[in-house]
């Protein structure tokens, strides 16, 4: 079944502890992204990759950080997350931004992350 | 700057009631705009893509259209099963990123 996974969808934390959120497609997908959706704001981008070893900043890339080093594999990383980070995150593919058609992105279901 | 505005923000509609969505855009060149329906607690699915102003799709009892400024989604009909909240996004030319409004949310009561 094609599907975007992310792992895992629900996680409580505390200030400054490290975590990592991990995001999959079967697929092969050039573009992948990570959004948070917070009430009231709607989603908002926090990183996109258009293919391997190539990432951009969305609108909200402050406190987060990714790497793209398979085309199937796009985690999202907080180093030290803090309250504000408390969210929705949603992963998302689609076949790439060069070909206008393939521009349909898939969502994963989501991993609510809580900072305390 | 890029933006994307939804109205209204909430809808409530009888079954057999058709509506219309509407979402206003400014970009400096339109790539492409989006239409996803989100149910609770899941992610968005997609179900248009519009790229230049005339243009139209539709599926079963939705309708997309786009004009320089705005697009509706055109909900003919609508039944229970249509509730959800609706989100438009656009991708500005020369650029990969995607803009989102902040959704309509519709209630199709029986």
């Amino acid at each position: 079944e094609a599907q975007v996974t992310q792992n895992p969808r629900y996680l409580i934390t505390v200030t400054g502890k490290k975590l990592t959120v991990t995001c999959s497609q079967n697929m092969n997908h050039e573009y992948m992204s990570w959004y948070r959706q917070d009430p009231g704001l709607g989603l908002r981008q926090i990183y996109y990759s258009m293919n391997v070893e190539v990432t951009d900043k969305g609108d909200v890339p402050e406190g987060y950080k990714v790497s793209r080093k398979e085309k199937r594999n796009f985690p999202l990383i907080l180093e030290s997350p803090s309250p504000n980070q408390t969210s929705l995150y949603f992963c998302a593919s689609s076949f790439g931004g060069q070909t206008r058609e393939y521009n349909e992105q898939f969502f994963g279901p989501g991993t609510r992350l809580t900072v305390l | 700057e890029d933006q994307v505005t939804q109205s209204p923000e909430a809808l409530r509609l009888q079954e057999g009631e058709s509506s219309s969505l509407n979402c206003s855009y400014t970009v400096s060149g339109l790539r492409g705009l989006f239409w996803y329906r989100q149910d609770p607690g899941k992610g968005p699915e997609f179900l248009f893509t519009l790229y230049s102003a005339g243009e139209e799709k539709e599926k079963e009892r939705l309708k997309a259209t786009l004009t320089k400024k705005e697009s509706f989604l055109h909900i003919t009909a609508p039944k229970p099963e249509d509730s959800a909240t609706y989100l438009c996004a656009v991708q500005a030319s020369g650029t990969y990123k995607y803009i989102f409004g902040t959704g309509t949310r519709l209630k199709v009561l029986a």
